[in-house]
Formats: structure tokens, sequence, C-alpha cells
């Protein structure tokens, strides 16, 4: 069935540094969507993707839309510590309309 | 427009306990979905509803259930709750394929 492979698990990564995170499926999909989930909190969608080789920007987050649309990428320049949460990828199943959710990525910053 | 709201925010309950709780989707939106997620875990689909009709189901037993009003407002229910329902349980509305969450429920059984 269709699954979404996210990686990394998590990160650890200093305030300042630019940080990628990506999400990869042996299906297609047809839109792609990135959230971001603070601790016991609902998760918020950040960028959403429709079209193959889409590129989008929100703020310092930039999400692109592989060509093959088998892939995503979400990256974010300059982190700052509100950045810290887990970031999930999620795209709609065939025909069904049930999204398929990544494990998500889990931003840590290094004191 | 007001987003997703979920009643309670936070909820104690004891084992053999059976609890129920409630999501307003935004408005205009019809599809309602809801998820469980344990510390640490990802997003465990529950049930979607549409049009008050459940039209997807995920792999959860049968305690719990769910419904959906003509107004589209949906709940959960959890019977005969087990300590290791314990987690935050997230409702999402969507008018398409975005999702839109809700604060989540916190419910802990003791």
């Amino acid at each position: 069935g269709q699954q979404l492979n996210q990686s990394p698990q998590s990160m650890f990564i200093q305030e300042g540094e630019d940080v990628s995170m990506n999400c990869t499926s042996s299906s297609i999909f047809n839109t792609w969507l990135w959230y971001k989930q603070d601790p016991g909190e609902g998760p918020v969608l950040l960028i959403a993707l429709y079209k193959a080789g889409e590129l989008t920007s929100n703020g310092r987050l930039t999400a692109q839309f592989g060509i093959t649309r088998k892939d995503s990428f979400l990256n974010i320049s300059a982190s700052i510590p509100s950045d810290v949460g887990i970031y999930f990828c999620a795209g709609p199943r065939d025909s069904n309309y049930q999204l398929i959710w990544g494990a998500g990525t889990k931003l840590i910053i290094k004191p | 427009k007001a987003g997703v709201t979920q009643t309670p925010r936070y909820l104690i309950k004891t084992r053999g306990q059976q609890v129920t709780l409630s999501c307003s989707p935004i408005s205009g939106h019809r599809s309602v979905s809801w998820y469980q997620q344990t510390p640490g875990q990802g997003l465990q689909f529950l049930f979607e509803y549409f049009s008050e009709t459940q039209r997807n189901k995920g792999n959860f037993p049968g305690r719990f259930s769910g419904r959906q009003f003509s107004n589209s407002r949906s709940e959960m229910n959890v019977s005969t709750l087990e300590l290791g329902d314990s987690a935050l349980y997230l409702c999402a509305s969507s008018g398409g394929d975005t999702q839109y969450f809700g604060p989540g429920t916190r419910l802990t059984v003791l």
C-alpha cells in the first residue's frame, strides 16, 4: 500500500543553521503537505504543494514537490528556537480522500 | 473563519469507563477525521466522516467509534477504556485535500 518514508527521524542543530528534511514514497502523489506540530498541540499546515516541480516558500521555509511526484523536500533557513517541533509530510491516498502521513522529523535545537 | 475546536482539552478517566470527545470543524467543511497520537508517535488514523457517513476507517478495535451530525460536528467515543488509550486525540476538518487540525484532547486513563 501507499507509505511515506520521512527522514531523518530527528535532527539536532545549532541555532542559525539551515535544515533539510525529505519525504519519499514508492507511489505517486498528486499533493504534498507539510505540517509542524508543537508539543501538546495539533499539527499546523505549513506548505501545500499541488504540482510536480513546484517550489513554494513560506517565510524561511521552502518546500519542493519532486519531479517524479514520489518525493518532497522541506528546507528551513537560519533556524531559530521556535522552529523546534515535529515536522510531518502527508499526501492523499488514491481516490478515497484519506491522508497518508510520514512518521515525522523531530527538530531539536542545541543550546 | 474560526478554526477547528475540540472539547474538552483535557480529560482524566479510569479504566473501564467510557469517554466522548467532541469536534467542531471549520465552517463549510464536511469532512472530519480523527487521529490518535501517543507520546513520540506519529498520527494513527482512526476514522473519517463525510456528510454524516463514515467514509474511511483505520485499524482500531470496535471500542473506538464515532459519528457526525448534520451540522458536520463530530464526536468520537471510546468504551471500556484501557491504560493504552491514554493519548492526544486530534480532530481535523477538510474541505478538500488539506486537513486543518484542532488543538486536540489529551486523554489520561488511570
